[in-house]
């Protein structure tokens, strides 16, 4: 499996600002995604991370909310824009390995809390 | 749209014995792929076991096995000889086959591991 490091691993932010998290992995990968998981709740997919066009966004999740950028095959970013106490959650990236599609493996995921 | 659904918010089980923890999902689809995820509280997502589902027999990784009945649509995960590092959050999740491996979760079973 791949090492994944995110950063930051927690923060706290207040209401209207924005935070980017990093994800970084040691080696190259086909696909990379942005998952939330709300307080005490499941996992939701955010979007899928392209390399070097733009992120596919689920239904729910928009591009102005939640710009990522993809700029090479081992990093991604993920911004939470003018943020509000219902952003609070985790948020974790995963990758799909290039010659192991169907298998993700997550990064330690962020904690972020907006006051 | 796939859906998976677990059905135990909670269980335990005794440190040494044997728990099994279920998972059913809905899919029109004949060829996906079945995973559980452990999350401790530590939040890291790890991969316990996969299951491709063009196959009939149950997956194994030591400890851990499955019960996958594609008919019924049901795939329930078995831990023998627990240890008191096996509480966590297991979430049972579904992919496609193809490039784009999104993952849909079901809500999670918490496993306590008691003495």
């Amino acid at each position: 499996s791949a090492v994944i490091s995110q950063k930051p691993s927690r923060d706290i932010c207040q209401r209207g600002t924005s935070l980017t998290i990093q994800c970084q992995v040691d080696s190259q990968v086909t696909m990379m995604f942005w998952y939330r998981q709300q307080p005490g709740q499941s996992l939701t997919l955010i979007a899928t991370a392209n390399q070097g066009s733009e992120a596919t966004y689920e239904s729910g999740f928009v591009i102005d909310k939640f710009p990522i950028s993809r700029p090479n095959l081992t990093f991604s970013t993920l911004t939470v824009s003018n943020m509000s106490p219902e952003d609070s959650s985790i948020y974790l990236c995963s990758v799909a390995r290039t010659d192991f599609t169907d298998t993700q493996y997550f990064g330690p995921g962020t904690r972020l809390t907006v006051l | 749209a796939q859906t998976v659904t677990q059905s135990q918010p909670e269980m335990s089980v005794q440190e040494a014995e044997t728990v099994t923890l279920s998972c059913t999902y809905d899919t029109s689809e004949s060829d996906y792929y079945l995973f559980w995820y452990k999350q401790p509280p530590s939040r890291q997502m790890i991969l316990v076991i996969r299951q491709e589902a063009y196959k009939q027999q149950n997956a194994t990784e030591n400890r851990f096995s499955v019960n996958f009945q594609k008919a019924a649509k049901s795939f329930s995960l078995k831990i023998s000889d627990s240890q008191l590092g096996d509480a966590a959050m297991y979430f049972c999740a579904f992919s496609n086959t193809g490039t784009a491996s999104k993952l849909t979760f079901g809500t999670g079973t918490r496993l306590q591991v008691t003495l």
